[in-house]
């Protein structure tokens, strides 16, 4: 399979502890995303990273939140003393870049998605 | 915060019906992609329009933007019980230097055998 793979699929965990999910893009892929969903709602955009850059930060990313992308390849989302309100579906999303300053509309792939449930 | 609203947030229809989504949002735009997302899924891209285009067609999707209005709809055509889902537009707002797509909060679509 050579789409966006996400582990884990489920991750329940109790208040106070830190969670980390790993996604895996499509390999020719230098740009990764991470959104969140919460129940009945769209995507939420958390940060991207074009390579190992970390370029945009949401927000929402408070700092008991943090994305890496050590080799430019697949990337962690890990959360510290996590909350309740944490639980939600984190999903990752890969793209193709571009060169220069033009900005192309790249489709983005997305994963099946981490769905966190924080007791 | 999510870039607009869709309307309706629920379409309940028989097989073989047509169903129509429609999508607000509220930024200027490079272009508006539209996903489906199958219960507690990931989400697959169907269909791209940019902002100077003002219909687009794919198989049986249909999607037509109107920019002034900064509103998109969705026509799925003879649909199909696999068609159950939710729909999503998102939107590639201008100068952000980078594809960061703001959702809207849905459709759900249920199509009944």
């Amino acid at each position: 399979d050579t789409g966006v793979s996400q582990n884990p699929r489920h991750k329940i965990t109790k208040r106070g502890q830190n969670v980390t999910f790993r996604c895996d893009p499509i390999s020719e892929h230098n740009r990764l995303y991470w959104y969140r969903q919460t129940l009945g709602q769209g995507p939420e955009f958390l940060t991207y990273f074009q390579n190992e850059a970390q370029l945009e930060k949401s927000r929402l990313l408070s700092d008991r939140f943090s994305a890496e992308r050590p080799k430019g390849s697949f990337s962690t989302l890990e959360i510290q003393r996590t909350e309740q309100g944490d639980s939600a579906m984190y999903l990752c999303a890969s793209s193709l870049g571009t060169s220069g300053t033009i900005v192309a509309p790249h489709e983005q792939f997305f994963g099946p998605g981490t769905r966190l449930t924080v007791l | 915060s999510q870039q607009g609203e869709e309307d309706p947030q629920a379409l309940s229809i028989q097989e073989g019906e047509n169903a129509t989504m429609n999508c607000s949002y509220k930024t200027s735009i490079n272009n508006l992609q539209w996903y489906r997302q199958n219960s507690g899924r990931g989400l697959v891209h169907l269909i791209l329009i940019r902002s100077n285009e003002r219909e687009k067609h794919s198989g049986r999707l249909r999607v037509t933007l109107d920019t002034s209005k900064k509103s998109s709809s969705l026509l799925i055509t003879a649909s199909r019980a696999a068609d159950t889902a939710s729909y999503f537009c998102a939107t590639d707002a201008r100068n952000t230097g980078f594809q960061k797509l703001v959702f809207g909060t849905g459709t759900r679509l249920l199509v009944s055998p």
